[in-house]
């Protein structure tokens, strides 16, 4: 079993919509988690962190996490076409060791 | 947060030869990481380098292909050695960035690599 498993996507949505992205990890004692973009040929590019159970809002971003079921989403709410990249979820292994998913790309229809 | 600057961009490589990478960090950070990005991959952490001591390396990877040198707190650097096809990445370096309101880690702008 992947430590970080992600829906594979690739995700399509019009502008305006709402883009989710899902996640689950496998290894219970993980404490911290991450959501990254990437543009093509870009480097990774952290755009959320959360820590606790519950929802987390960043403008138009949300991070959710639920440990008890392993899994973490991302919203992305009124999905801009600059929202168009591959967004990679990130566990915390071992305190301090970061594991990827492998990547839900987002393409947002003009 | 954390700037990194790495070096160099992008290189194309003759196999058998040997290539490295440097990142440099604005400021101090205990460990820094190394990663490989394969073509339509994700990351996958190398290794990671503490200074004044031996980098900890991944399952899969090892110190004579992936030689990392750590000689201060803001500076490290991964040598690719007797490259081959299969060699073919993106390095990126990452450094733990830690502030009262943001915690999470920054990668350099990362090495793209085409062994030829």
């Amino acid at each position: 079993q992947k430590e970080v498993e992600q829906n594979s996507g690739p995700l399509s949505v019009p502008e305006g919509a709402i883009a989710s992205l899902n996640c689950t990890y496998s290894d219970r004692v993980s404490q911290s988690f991450f959501w990254y973009r990437q543009y093509s040929g870009k480097s990774p590019e952290l755009i959320m962190s959360i820590y606790s159970n519950g929802d987390k809002e960043d403008g138009r971003f949300t991070a959710q996490l639920n440990k008890a079921s392993q899994y973490v989403s991302l919203l992305i709410r009124d999905s801009q076409p600059s929202d168009s990249a591959t967004y990679l979820c990130a566990v915390t292994l071992n305190d301090y060791k970061l594991s990827f998913g492998a990547g839900t790309t987002v393409t947002v229809r003009a | 947060s954390a700037v990194i600057s790495q070096k160099p961009s992008r290189d194309i490589c003759q196999r058998g030869t040997s290539l490295t990478i440097q990142c440099q960090v604005d400021s101090q950070v205990t460990m820094m990481f190394w990663y490989r990005q394969q073509p339509g991959q994700s990351l996958t952490l190398i290794a990671t380098a503490n200074q004044g001591s031996e980098a900890t390396y991944e399952s899969g990877f090892v110190i004579d292909k992936f030689p990392i040198s750590r000689p201060n707190l803001t500076f490290s650097t991964l040598t690719v050695s007797n490259m081959s096809p299969e060699d073919s990445s993106i390095y990126l370096c990452s450094v733990e960035d830690r502030s009262e309101t943001v915690f999470g880690y920054t990668f350099g702008s990362g090495t793209r690599l085409t062994v030829v």
